[in-house]
């Protein structure tokens, strides 16, 4: 069965300092992958996605995610990371079947310190 | 502004109550989701929907049933609510499969007492 493994639950980042987050999945077959981004109190933002082409992709935030097929990975990076920043961050996976939905990842929650 | 509302913020229900938890959209879009999203657990599927009339079975379905009488509603109901089912209800909808990803609502916090 397809899954998505945030291995990280929590992450401390320095304001200004670079961020990481991991994302691994297991699927049969390429995925279409996703990342989400939850701000407290808010509902969930499309960050960024992948389907094809272009293994670096840009996201809105100055986001960017690396889809790195033979670690089965989509690790989300973002080069300077600003106290807004600070929220929940999921990773998806969804078949490229039609009639199939969105699995997520367990999340990971980023604080930012000054 | 595109929008998936979910009609009610927070709720609070008794045990054995049933429970209707509404979702609409304005987007024409054919595919609807319910997720519920613990804490450490992130978001699991409950049900979806395709097509009016039409529901997938999600991850965890026990103890829900879902209703899509139009395109634009979908609706989750909570046969007899427990205090297991206390949770973040999140409703979203796409119009083409994941590709132009999920528009997600605000949630509804339930709790059952």
């Amino acid at each position: 069965a397809q899954s998505v493994t945030q291995p990280d639950i929590h992450i401390t980042v320095s304001e200004g300092a670079s961020l990481e987050l991991r994302c691994n999945y297991s699927y049969g077959a390429t995925p279409y992958l996703f990342w989400y981004v939850q701000s407290p109190g808010q509902g969930l933002q499309l960050l960024l996605k992948y389907f094809s082409g272009d293994t670096l992709v840009q996201g809105i935030k100055g986001f960017e995610a690396e889809f790195k097929r033979s670690q089965s990975s989509f690790n989300l990076r973002k080069p300077s990371v600003h106290w807004s920043d600070a929220a929940e961050y999921f990773c998806a996976v969804s078949s490229r079947q039609a009639g199939t939905a969105l699995i997520f990842g367990k999340g990971t929650t980023l604080s930012v310190s000054s | 502004d595109v929008k998936v509302t979910q009609s009610s913020r927070y709720l609070v229900k008794r045990t054995g109550e049933k429970v209707f938890l509404e979702c609409v959209q304005d987007m024409d879009h054919e595919n609807m989701f319910w997720y519920r999203q613990d804490p450490g657990l992130g978001l699991r599927l409950i049900y979806f929907s395709y097509d009016v009339k039409m529901k997938e079975k999600g991850d965890i379905p026990e103890g829900y049933s879902v209703s899509r009488e139009k395109k634009e509603r979908f609706s989750l109901i909570l046969e007899s609510a427990s205090t297991n089912q206390t949770s973040m209800y999140l409703c979203a909808s796409s119009g083409d499969g994941a590709l132009s990803g999920y528009t997600f609502g605000s949630g509804t916090r339930l709790t059952v007492v």
